[in-house]
């Protein structure tokens, strides 16, 4: 059971430069999420989907787009990427309802030079 | 709107000393809260949350609703304990968005 499945792990990108990072759980969980990880900002929110077919902005979208494939994907594309969003990116999943956990991807490291 | 303080970066503290990790909110209805724990190289995986009202690992955490505060406690810290810890809040009925805090780093010297 993979549970939070993220790709790549690690990328390197030169400023302008255009990623998408995949997200997929097995879970059959309803919501999916992206938060950013930085030293002494703790984890932010960029975007979410609370169940497939929908998503909305979180704390911090601005440079990003996201895409709920389906159930199971949510993936966070960088269009332009600038040095700004070098950061590690968290992929999460939950039930969707009820007070329920989170479930979080192993992360991926993007540098943006 | 929703917020979460953890008014601590760093909290160093000796092995078999108490350890309490401050964690206040702001929201005007009944949040749900939790904690979650990063260990080195790990993931983000839930610590425990306050309508459990369960001790996991020997913390504990109680809402204070009039303080509006979550703070974690333990009263004997071990080594393994060392680790980010991150406050969280949900807004139930209303969204399904999480916000953390900006965590707090527990080093537990021997």
């Amino acid at each position: 059971n993979a549970g939070v499945t993220q790709t790549p792990k690690f990328q390197v990108l030169k400023t302008g430069q255009s990623m998408t990072l995949q997200c997929a759980q097995d879970m059959n969980h309803n919501s999916m999420y992206w938060y950013r990880q930085d030293p002494g900002m703790g984890l932010r929110l960029i975007y979410y989907s609370a169940s497939e077919g929908t998503t909305d902005k979180g704390e911090v979208p601005n440079g990003y787009n996201v895409s709920r494939l389906n159930k199971r994907e949510f993936s966070l594309r960088l269009e332009s990427a600038a040095p700004s969003q070098t950061s590690v990116y968290f992929c999460a999943s939950s039930v969707g309802s009820g007070a329920n956990v989170l479930t979080f991807g192993a992360g991926s490291r993007l540098t943006v030079l | 709107a929703q917020r979460v303080t953890q008014p601590e970066k760093l909290l160093s503290v000796f092995k078999g000393a108490p350890v309490e990790l401050k964690c206040n909110y702001s929201y005007s209805g009944s949040p749900e809260l939790f904690w979650y724990v990063q260990y080195s190289r790990q993931r983000l995986q839930l610590l425990l949350r306050h309508i459990s009202r369960e001790s996991i690992k020997g913390f504990t955490a109680d809402l204070n609703k009039g303080e509006t505060s979550f703070h974690l406690k333990k009263p004997f810290a071990q080594e393994e304990d060392s680790a980010m810890y991150y406050c969280a809040l949900r807004a139930p009925l209303i969204t399904y968005k999480y916000i953390f805090g900006t965590g707090t780093r527990l080093k537990v010297l021997a």
